[in-house]
């Protein structure tokens, strides 16, 4: 099993859509989670994090983090042409890059 | 604006050619690392450093080698490169603070190596 895992897509949504990007994990220890976004031929962005559970919100944007079922969400409102990209999520031990565990993305499109 | 670079954004290479691959940032940050990222498995660390001239395995170091003598430059270097290195390469860089810090990416370079 890999230590994170994410559904690779494509996903294809209709403009003003609700988008739910999802992740599983398999280490419990985990306390930090990140989402990040990435336009084709473009490095990744950070676009969310959360420290141990819970829910945050950022524009259009919600994280969740379900420790009980290591899983983490990303949702995102009223999805416009311009969100559509690869999600990544990661998540680490610690505030420490070099300990971060990437997911292998999620292609999203969001069709005008 | 915060910003780091790539030397190239595009290289084709020969199996057994030493490859150099330049990453700067320029917002001071102490931690710099390499990843490469390929389909379906996500970003895996190659190295990275913490510090000037300090420098750690990550998780797949084999058949790479990096090199920090500044703060802002950080090159990672295939001595003799195979096809199975033709990846996505890509750099990053952050703060050593307290709290989250950030990991700030490069645009990638994509290596083909034939």
């Amino acid at each position: 099993q890999k230590e994170v895992e994410q559904d690779p897509g494509p996903l294809s949504v209709p403009e003003g859509a609700i988008v739910s990007l999802n992740c599983t994990y398999s280490n419990s220890a985990f306390q930090y989670f990140m989402w990040y976004r990435q336009y084709s031929r473009k490095g990744p962005e950070l676009l969310m994090y959360t420290y141990s559970s819970g829910n945050k919100e950022d524009g259009r944007f919600t994280a969740q983090v379900d420790k009980s079922s290591k899983y983490i969400s990303l949702f995102i409102r009223d999805s416009q042409p311009s969100d559509s990209a690869t999600y990544l999520c990661a998540m680490g031990l610690d505030n420490y890059g070099q300990n971060f565990v990437f997911g292998p993305g999620t292609r999203l499109s969001v069709l005008p | 604006d915060v910003k780091v670079t790539q030397s190239s954004r595009y290289l084709v290479k020969r199996t057994g050619e030493k490859v150099f691959l330049e990453c700067v940032q320029d917002m001071d940050h102490e931690n710099m690392f390499w990843y490469r990222q390929d389909p379906g498995l996500g970003l895996r660390l190659i190295y990275f450093s913490y510090d000037v001239k300090m420098k750690e395995k990550g998780d797949i170091p084999e058949g790479y080698s990096v090199s920090r003598e500044k703060k802002e430059r950080f090159s990672l270097i295939l001595e003799s490169a195979s096809t199975n290195q033709t990846s996505m390469y890509l750099c990053a860089s952050s703060l050593t603070g307290d709290g989250y810090n950030e990991q700030f990416f490069g645009p990638g370079t994509r290596l083909t190596v034939l």
